[in-house]
């Protein structure tokens, strides 16, 4: 399979629970990142790992935490979240950290908090 | 640091009108620059893209050429189609910080 692929597209969770979303790519890619994107708000960059490394952590709360076992598999755990985390979170991967060929981008996770 | 500037949208166009999406940046260095584009329910896709000045880059009828002179990457179409309708993003490789900046999108409708 090539690209980037996300699972699940569609969570519901409610505020306790605790649930992990998955991103894969089989590119060779060595950079994968998480985003987040709300309605009418620009995208934010949540996490970047470069070669299995964090790298970036823009003061996101700790409810999300993010996890790299190797380079082609990154994961968002979640736990205890509000509603205003519903939103769309968009993985990507990039040769390199600098993106000079650019990103390659999951179908992203529709995630709604009740 | 780096950053990117897009045209306030939604534009609204009928089918096979000319687009012009603007896109200004500023940079330190000499980034790429990109366009995505983000149909209703999906991810980012990769439309083009310029790595270096004078550059232009295309894909599926649109063109944006780097223009180092006017810090710009304007994307143009010569003729819309209904399924062109989406958000456009533009970015540039922001390599002193070594990470892509994104605009805030610019939604494209355009109806029959």
């Amino acid at each position: 399979e090539t690209g980037v692929t996300q699972t699940p597209r569609h969570l519901v969770m409610g505020m306790t629970n605790k649930k992990s979303l998955k991103c894969e790519q089989h590119l060779g890619h060595n950079a994968m990142y998480w985003y987040k994107q709300s309605a009418k708000k620009p995208l934010e960059l949540m996490f970047v790992y470069s070669l299995e490394e964090r790298v970036e952590n823009n003061s996101v709360p700790s409810r999300f935490s993010p996890e790299c076992p190797n380079s082609s598999h990154l994961f968002l755990h979640l736990h205890t979240l509000q509603p205003e985390d519903s939103a769309l979170y968009l993985c990507a991967s990039s040769q390199d950290k600098g993106g000079y060929y650019g990103y390659t981008f999951g179908s992203g996770t529709r995630l709604t908090v009740v | 640091g780096d950053s990117v500037t897009q045209m306030e949208g939604p534009v609204t166009l009928s089918e096979e009108a000319f687009l012009t999406i603007n896109c200004t940046y500023t940079a330190t260095g000499y980034p790429s620059l990109f366009w995505y584009v983000q149909y209703p329910g999906e991810g980012l896709q990769l439309l083009l893209k310029a790595t270096k000045a004078d550059d232009k880059g295309s894909n599926k009828g649109f063109e944006a050429t780097y223009r180092k002179e006017t810090t710009s990457f304007h994307l143009e179409k010569g003729s819309v189609q209904v399924s062109d309708s989406a958000v456009y993003f533009c970015a540039l490789s922001d390599r002193d910080f070594q990470k892509l900046v994104f605009g805030t999108g610019t939604r494209l409708l355009v109806s029959p």
